[in-house]
């Protein structure tokens, strides 16, 4: 049984570029949940997608935007980068979209926004 | 606005010993709670949860507690080990609607050796 794997494990980009970060599940997960963690804080929800519709959205803006495949794996993409889009981004994933037996998680990707 | 804190950043406790690590959350729509350890380099990983139905729940060597009037919960680990040294989230969830976690901001526990 494989893990929740996400690439790349670290990027750097330039403010006002785009970035996308991917994700897959473990298997027999069919939801797939995305956090943030900036420095010294808790990871906060961005958005949720089970059976390739969005399905939850934290207090993030639009152009953070994802997609989920029939594979269940997933991407995070995010437009016009600002530097406070540094941070880790964290991958989850479950099945039948409740947190409550506990997500998996994978080891992120650390983005750096210059 | 943070509705699940966890005020001390850093912990650290002597081999052997209890470990206490405490939360407090506002939203009385909570209804299930988890911790979750990290190590560095590795996304978080499910520690132990409990339902709202409940105010303890034990597994090994870590129980949860949970005061619903006071909105606190805390995590003790007993005996302490070296290898318990990671950061320590506490999250919250709402059992029916959204179905996302509410993290705390953390606490790093020492144990040493």
């Amino acid at each position: 049984e494989t893990g929740v794997t996400q690439s790349p494990t670290h990027l750097i980009k330039t403010r006002g570029q785009q970035v996308t970060l991917r994700c897959s599940s473990q298997s027999g997960h069919n939801t797939v949940s995305w956090y943030q963690q900036a420095l010294g804080q808790g990871p906060q929800f961005i958005f949720q997608y089970y059976r390739e519709e969005e399905n939850g959205r934290g207090n993030f803006p639009p152009r953070f935007s994802g997609l989920q495949f029939p594979n269940y794996s997933s991407e995070l993409n995010v437009n016009a980068l600002e530097l406070d889009d540094s941070a880790l981004y964290l991958c989850a994933s479950s099945f039948e979209g409740t947190p409550n037996y506990g997500y998996t998680f994978g080891s992120g990707t650390r983005l750096t926004v210059v | 606005d943070q509705q699940v804190k966890q005020n001390s950043p850093s912990l650290s406790v002597q081999e052997g010993r209890i470990s206490i690590l405490n939360c407090d959350y506002t939203n009385s729509m909570f209804d299930y709670f988890l911790w979750y350890k990290k190590y560095p380099a590795e996304g978080p990983t499910f520690l132990i949860s409990i339902s709202s139905i409940k105010d303890k729940n034990e597994d090994g060597r870590f129980t949860v507690f949970l005061n619903k009037s006071a909105k606190h919960l805390s995590l003790h680990i007993v005996p302490s080990q070296p290898g318990d040294s990671a950061v320590y989230f506490c999250a919250a969830s709402k059992q029916t609607g959204a179905n996302n976690l509410f993290f705390g901001t953390g606490t790093r526990l020492t144990v040493i050796p």
